[in-house]
């Protein structure tokens, strides 16, 4: 167990809807990461945030818009949602500085029907 | 670029064996590159990480070979087991203002045969 917490577990949705991924960091980590798993894709980094501020971005589609907390969870939305956007979504959670090892969650099963 | 590449796409190895995955970068200024497992249903989890400054670094079974002037580096798994079975990623990244971004490689799909 990482320690990193992500919910749903699984989530169906249909095209066009608009979804809520969740994630809790490690205790004491201020650092959020964002990646997206897909079959012909693979592993592919989505977003940052440190200590509630955006940090580094990668090829998140403008559909998709994320957010740290006070508390430091975070979410991940998806709007307008298509076939192709059906995937693994995994949050991962570092320490203070930025080299730190990277723990990620169980991951969320979204598929759009 | 921020491409590293992976091989082979899946491997089987006799229990015992010797597993060996490459991977290759083409961004310089990477200075992270860690291996994750990932099991069937889970979330991927650090195995071992090195950086340039050394050229090779050994946990227990588990071995992460570099070459920085070839921009390569490899995991090697001695004595494997029927439990290294498992999806295996590199990746890499660059530090820099706090910001980590992990690249990662296509995976290797590990079988080892009991």
């Amino acid at each position: 167990d990482s320690g990193v917490t992500q919910t749903p577990k699984h989530l169906i949705t249909a095209t066009g809807q608009r979804v809520t991924l969740r994630c809790s960091p490690r205790s004491g980590d201020l650092s959020v990461y964002w990646y997206q798993q897909s079959l012909d894709q693979g592993l592919q980094f989505l977003i940052q945030y440190y200590n509630g501020e955006e940090r580094a971005k990668g090829n998140i589609l403008e559909r998709f818009s994320a957010q740290q907390f006070p508390d430091l969870h975070s979410e991940l939305n998806l709007s307008s949602l298509e076939l192709g956007d059906s995937a693994l979504y995994f949050c991962a959670s570092s320490g203070r500085t930025g080299g730190d090892t990277q723990y990620f969650g169980p991951g969320t099963r979204l598929t759009v029907l | 670029q921020q491409q590293v590449k992976q091989s082979p796409q899946s491997l089987i190895v006799q229990k015992g064996g010797i597993s060996i995955i490459n991977c290759a970068y083409e961004n310089t200024a990477f200075d992270y590159f860690p291996w994750y497992q990932q099991f069937p249903g889970k979330g991927p989890a650090l195995l071992i990480a090195i950086r340039p400054d050394v050229s090779e670094k050994k946990e227990g079974r588990f071995t992460i070979s570099f070459n920085k002037s070839a921009k390569q580096f490899s995991l090697h798994i001695m004595d494997s087991q029927p439990g290294d079975s498992a999806t295996y990623f590199c990746a890499a990244s660059k530090a820099g203002q706090g910001a980590q971004k992990l690249v990662f490689g296509q995976g290797t799909r590990l079988t080892i045969n009991p």
